[in-house]
């Protein structure tokens, strides 16, 4: 069955510099893939969708990849600050599984002052 | 006002009771979910409900039992309640076709004692 991965350490960023995130799968590439942010206390929140044709989407301050060859998605954020700290997801958008999504456990990503 | 809500936000029960959480959509979407969050932070679906077609995780125990009265609502019933039954419940919505974000609820947290 289909594998998702994170790094489930914490990820501890200084402000102002770029955080990468590191999702991984095991089997067969996704349709889609898209990243989401939990707060604590709170439901996952969407942020980003990239396509398996798509290499790299942007928005604002946020960047996905996206290496089927790999069969891995880096999340970036530039310019970070203490307010992106959070639980970032990834989650596969499988056709073969009536388009539900699977997640990962996510990476808590703390950025310092 | 809130796209999907989810009533109550805590939810403290003794072993054996039977208890119901209820989530409202106000996006149009035709399809809602019922996700279990454990402690390790893992999303797991257990329900997806589109337009009276039920699609069940199989690991999911039949003590729960997702009730839809209408499109824009679906009730989790959760019967003779264990204390593995402790998690965090979430409730999302979508379009239901590929590649389309999902919306979730602000979380009940059940605690079974």
């Amino acid at each position: 069955s289909q594998k998702i991965e994170q790094n489930s350490e914490a990820l501890n960023i200084q402000e102002g510099k770029t955080a990468t995130l590191t999702c991984n799968y095991t089997n067969y590439s996704p349709a889609y893939l898209q990243w989401y942010r939990q707060d604590p206390g709170r439901g996952p929140v969407f942020l980003l969708l990239i396509r398996e044709n798509e290499k790299e989407k942007r928005k604002e301050r946020l960047k996905v990849t996206f290496d089927t060859t790999l069969k891995q998605s880096l999340f970036h954020i530039t310019a970070s600050q203490p307010a992106d700290s959070a639980t970032y997801l990834c989650a596969l958008d499988m056709i073969r599984s009536n388009y539900q999504l699977i997640w990962g456990a996510g990476t808590k990503l703390i950025i310092k002052p | 006002d809130t796209a999907v809500s989810q009533t109550p936000k805590y939810l403290v029960t003794q072993m054996g009771n039977d208890k119901s959480i209820k989530c409202e959509q106000n996006l149009g979407h035709d399809t809602m979910y019922w996700y279990k969050q454990d402690s390790k932070k893992f999303l797991k679906i257990m329900f997806s409900y589109n337009n009276k077609e039920l699609i069940i995780n199989e690991t999911v125990p039949n003590r729960f039992s997702p009730k839809s009265p209408d499109k824009a609502h679906l009730n989790l019933h959760i019967n003779s309640l264990e204390l593995g039954d402790s998690a965090v419940y979430f409730c999302a919505s979508s379009s239901g076709w590929e590649g389309t974000e999902a919306f979730f609820g602000q979380g009940t947290r059940l605690t079974v004692v």
